[in-house]
């Protein structure tokens, strides 16, 4: 099966500074990697995703990077703003028909 | 980008009744759905898989005649909880890839289920 956890359950940063987020997997066959942001009372909302075939992907101020060597995925959020203040979730897809698995989830809170 | 409505958004009832909840998907079709349980500060369970047209497939631990899932059309699931308990109280949310599997997953806006 799969399993997947974060190295850190809260993160507070400073508003400007970037943003690191991680993301430990175990299954080395997983194939799909989506990172999502929920913002509390509501559902996850998609941030960027990326397929094994890949090791980095950029989006609009966030990054994802892959190493499948050490099953590890990050999302950086580049000069973050008070409105990234929500808990992230990575959510990994075995290659095959399987669904979703997520991550605990880390908290981040942007100081004004 | 593709869209999922989940009605109610929350709802109160007593201890013994049931509630219905359904997830649309408003500009594409699902042929699966999936249905989520989240409760404080925790991250998202899958509780099933909704399939169109056959049966709904459940997770471990997931008593399928308390949950029951229907998946009449490719743009409609829904997820009810019968004989409602307190501890059934928790965040339902549905999902939809919206081109099948592998494809990026949209969520519906979440059901506060309150069961008093």
């Amino acid at each position: 099966g799969e399993s997947v956890g974060l190295h850190l359950p809260t993160l507070s940063v400073q508003e400007g500074d970037n943003s690191i987020i991680n993301c430990a997997y175990s299954n080395s066959a997983s194939d799909y990697f989506i990172w999502y942001k929920q913002e509390s009372g509501k559902g996850p909302q998609f941030i960027i995703d990326i397929r094994s075939n890949m090791d980095k992907r950029q989006g609009q101020r966030v990054t994802v990077l892959l190493n499948k060597t050490v099953k590890h995925l990050s999302l950086q959020i580049a000069a973050t703003q008070p409105g990234d203040s929500a808990v992230y979730f990575c959510a990994v897809q075995y290659s095959g028909n399987t669904p979703l698995v997520f991550g605990k989830g880390t908290r981040l809170s942007v100081i004004a | 980008g593709a869209v999922v409505s989940q009605h109610p958004s929350w709802v109160i009832c007593k201890s013994g009744t049931s509630v219905k909840i359904e997830c649309r998907s408003l500009d594409f079709q699902a042929t699966t759905m999936f249905w989520y349980r989240q409760f404080p500060k925790q991250s998202l369970m899958l509780m099933a898989t909704s399939n169109e047209g056959s049966k709904a497939t459940y997770e471990q631990g997931v008593e399928k005649d308390k949950f029951l899932i229907n998946h009449a059309s490719l743009t409609l699931s829904t997820l009810t909880v019968t004989s409602a308990h307190p501890e059934d109280s928790s965040f339902y949310i549905c999902s939809a890839p919206w081109g099948g599997w592998g494809t990026e997953a949209f969520f519906g806006q979440g059901t506060r289920l309150t069961v008093v």
